[in-house]
C-alpha cells in the first residue's frame, strides 16, 4: 500500500519551461489537493478537487493548471514556470466526510526554477 | 476565503516543559480543525484534530481546545521530549467543502 505516490521527487527548469507533477494515491479517496511549501509561509493550498470531476481555485492558482484525470490520479501543470515557482510541492489525498478527514500527504517535490 | 493565523513562529523549550501554539481564524463557519506535525525533510502527519461541536480533545501528551466564540484554537504539549522538535500546522476547513487552509507553521525546538 504506497499511499500518495508523487513524481519527479526533483526537477530543476529553466524560465519558461513547461512540466507536469504527477499524483496517484491507491487509498479510493475522494478529495485530492495540491499544496506549495515556502521557508515562513506555511502550506499554500494551489488547487483541490473535492471530487472526481470537479477542481477548485486554492490561494495561489495563478501560473498553474490542474487535471483529476480519475479517481486515483490528479496532476499539476506549471505551463511556463518562473523564479517564483522555485517551492517543495506536496501532493494530498483524504477521504471527505462531513468536511472532515486526515490528509495523507505525498513525499513531497522540490522544484528549482532558474 | 478562510484565513488562518499561527503564533508564535518559532518556541524554544528545554526538555519536560509545555509548549502552546496558537492559531485564530476567520470564517465563523469553519467547523474542522487538525493539527500536523512535519519533521526535517519529511511529510506533514495529522497528530490531532478537532471538529466545532468539541471543546477540548485530549491524546496522551497533547490536547487541543476550541473557542468558537472567539475564533481561535490551541495546541498544548506536555512534558516535552527531544523528539517533539518539529515544525507544527494548524489548520481550518470552512465552508468551502473539501478546502483546507493552514496556518504558517510553527518551529519548536526542544532542549535536552
Amino acid at each position: 500500500n504506497a499511499g500518495v505516490t508523487q513524481t519527479p521527487k526533483f526537477q530543476v527548469l529553466k524560465t519558461g519551461q513547461s512540466m507536469t507533477l504527477q499524483c496517484a494515491q491507491d487509498m479510493n479517496h475522494n478529495s485530492m489537493y495540491w499544496y506549495r511549501q515556502d521557508p515562513g509561509m506555511g502550506l499554500r493550498l494551489i488547487y483541490y478537487s473535492a471530487s472526481e470531476g470537479t477542481t477548485d481555485k486554492g490561494e495561489v492558482p495563478n501560473g498553474y493548471n490542474v487535471s483529476r484525470l480519475n479517481k486515483r490520479e490528479f496532476s499539476l501543470r506549471l505551463e511556463s514556470a518562473a523564479p517564483s515557482q522555485t517551492s517543495v510541492y506536496f501532493c494530498a489525498s483524504t477521504q471527505l466526510r462531513e468536511n472532515t478527514g486526515e490528509l495523507f500527504f505525498g513525499e513531497g517535490s522540490r522544484l528549482t526554477v532558474l | 476565503g478562510e484565513n488562518v493565523e499561527q503564533h508564535p513562529s518559532t518556541l524554544s523549550v528545554q526538555e519536560g516543559d509545555s509548549a502552546v501554539i496558537k492559531c485564530t481564524y476567520s470564517d465563523s463557519a469553519s467547523n474542522y480543525f487538525p493539527w500536523y506535525k512535519q519533521e526535517l525533510g519529511k511529510r506533514p502527519q495529522l497528530i490531532i484534530d478537532i471538529r466545532s461541536n468539541v471543546g477540548e480533545k485530549k491524546d496522551q501528551r497533547i490536547a487541543v481546545t476550541l473557542n468558537k466564540t472567539a475564533k481561535h484554537f490551541s495546541l498544548h504539549i506536555t512534558e516535552t521530549q527531544p523528539e517533539d522538535s518539529a515544525v507544527y500546522f494548524c489548520a481550518a476547513r470552512g465552508t468551502s467543502y473539501g478546502k483546507l487552509t493552514f496556518g504558517q507553521g510553527t518551529i519548536l525546538t526542544v532542549h535536552p
